[in-house]
């Protein structure tokens, strides 16, 4: 059974430039998940997706970022304008259900200059 | 909030074992997980142990949970160099309804010595 695929794997870009990611769940996989995993410290959850649905997005800088899932596969997280601290990586994941294990990608490592 | 607290940094000799510790403040968790995370990679989860349990074993790996402490750890037997990597707590509380979000500790760097 495939992964979770994301790409690009890697982005370097100049603050207040945009930059965009993507993902592709485990096929089957109702509920999708963006993190952001900045050096030294754990994921945190940016947003959950259920199908098309937003469930959860409280901590997602909505003046800056943004996310979709229109057709309830694959989902694209954007950020526009980017800032330096916004450097991280960007995990995506999947699950069954909203109640079922996640099973994470590579995730995408941005560097903002 | 909740919040999930992990010792930094851990060495080990290659063959011996290996004791993570974790410590959370959600009461109401329900899920526990160890995932690992190796240099330039996503998370590979290890393990979970659910709530109502005290102990869950799976091969080298086994978790130990005390709910009244709020304590989680994983013990790896026979730790091996290929073991040598970041690992996460996490919680999860699927009772507080619409979400499972994940609340991960900061990580414990697992070095493995020859």
């Amino acid at each position: 059974e495939a992964g979770v695929a994301q790409s690009p794997r890697y982005k370097i870009i100049e603050k207040r430039q945009s930059v965009a990611f993507w993902c592709n769940p485990i096929s089957g996989h109702a509920t999708l998940y963006w993190y952001q995993q900045i050096l030294g410290q754990g994921p945190k959850l940016l947003i959950q997706f259920q199908n098309n649905g937003v469930v959860d997005d409280s901590q997602l800088p909505k003046d800056r970022f943004s996310a979709e899932r229109l057709k309830g596969v694959d989902s694209t997280l954007k950020i526009q304008p980017a800032k330096l601290e916004d450097s991280a990586v960007y995990l995506c994941a999947s699950s069954l259900g909203d109640q079922e294990t996640q099973y994470f990608g590579p995730g995408t490592r941005l560097l903002v200059l | 909030g909740e919040d999930v607290e992990q010792s930094l940094f851990l060495s080990v000799r290659e063959g011996d074992s290996s004791v993570i510790n974790c410590t959370y403040t959600d009461s109401s968790s329900t899920y526990l997980y160890w995932y690992k995370q190796e240099p330039g990679a996503g998370l590979q989860l290890l393990t979970y142990i659910f709530s109502n349990m005290d102990m869950k074993q799976d091969q080298r790996l086994t978790v130990l949970l005390n709910k009244k402490d709020k304590h989680l750890s994983l013990r790896i037997a026979d730790t091996q160099t290929g073991d040598s990597a970041i690992y996460f707590c996490a919680e999860t509380n699927i009772l507080t309804g619409g979400g499972n979000k994940l609340t991960f500790g900061t990580g414990t760097q697992l070095k493995v010595e020859l």
